[in-house]
């Protein structure tokens, strides 16, 4: 079974510019998380979708958006990108909405957000 | 707000000791707590989770709500276990997704 895969792994931005990431689960997962990794903040929950739903979402400001697909794959936008944005973001997937009832989450490599 | 604290950034010690990552939280209800282990070069993944109460390449961990804490224990360090530990925490009902701490890397020295 292939893994969860994120796209594209390193991405150079402009501040300003506005960036879309996408994140595969694994096949018949219908649950998609995102994550942003930075030294400072470590891993902070972004929000989750399951079946094309925004179910739960952290503490990010509204140019932080995203949605799912009927495939479940799932992409994660940023807009009017900020220097502070530099970061790893990354997904994770399970087959249901929550880890703790006997889904693990299932987390793809990251993609490498630059800005300059 | 729910909190987790991995007090120590990096801890070292020699293969065959025991080894202790520590783990506090701070939450007001009943909390989810788990382990995720990221290895060089590798993909965080799920260690082991409280509910479970399981062992998973020789760790253990339990959950102690009177201390608040959730150590991550194993009696003989492996040189294989040297990675990033993350101690997580889901607030039941999973509203705001899972908080991670900030991780504590440990070395096992041969």
């Amino acid at each position: 079974k292939a893994g969860v895969t994120q796209t594209p792994r390193y991405l150079i931005k402009t501040r300003g510019q506005q960036v879309t990431l996408s994140c595969s689960p694994i096949s018949g997962h219908r649950s998609v998380s995102w994550y942003q990794q930075t030294p400072g903040q470590g891993l902070q929950f972004l929000f989750e979708y399951f079946s094309e739903t925004q179910r739960n979402k952290g503490n990010f400001p509204g140019r932080f958006s995203g949605r799912q697909f009927s495939n479940s794959r799932s992409e994660m936008n940023v807009s009017t990108l900020e220097l502070g944005d530099s970061a790893l973001y990354l997904c994770a997937s399970s087959f249901g909405q929550s880890p703790s009832k006997g889904n693990e989450q299932y987390f793809g490599p990251g993609t490498r957000l630059t800005v300059t | 707000a729910q909190r987790v604290t991995q007090p120590e950034k990096l801890l070292s010690v020699f293969k065959g000791a025991p080894v202790e990552l520590k783990c506090n939280y701070s939450y007001s209800g009943s909390p989810e707590l788990f382990w995720y282990v990221q290895y060089s070069r590798q993909r965080l993944q799920l260690l082991l989770r409280h509910i479970s109460r399981e062992s998973i390449k020789g760790f253990t961990a339990d959950l102690n709500k009177g201390e608040t804490s959730f150590h991550l224990k194993k009696p003989f360090a492996q040189e294989e276990d040297s990675a990033m530990y993350y101690c997580a925490l889901r607030a039941r009902g999973g509203a705001d997704g899972l908080t991670f701490g900030k991780g504590t890397h440990l070395i096992i020295q041969p």
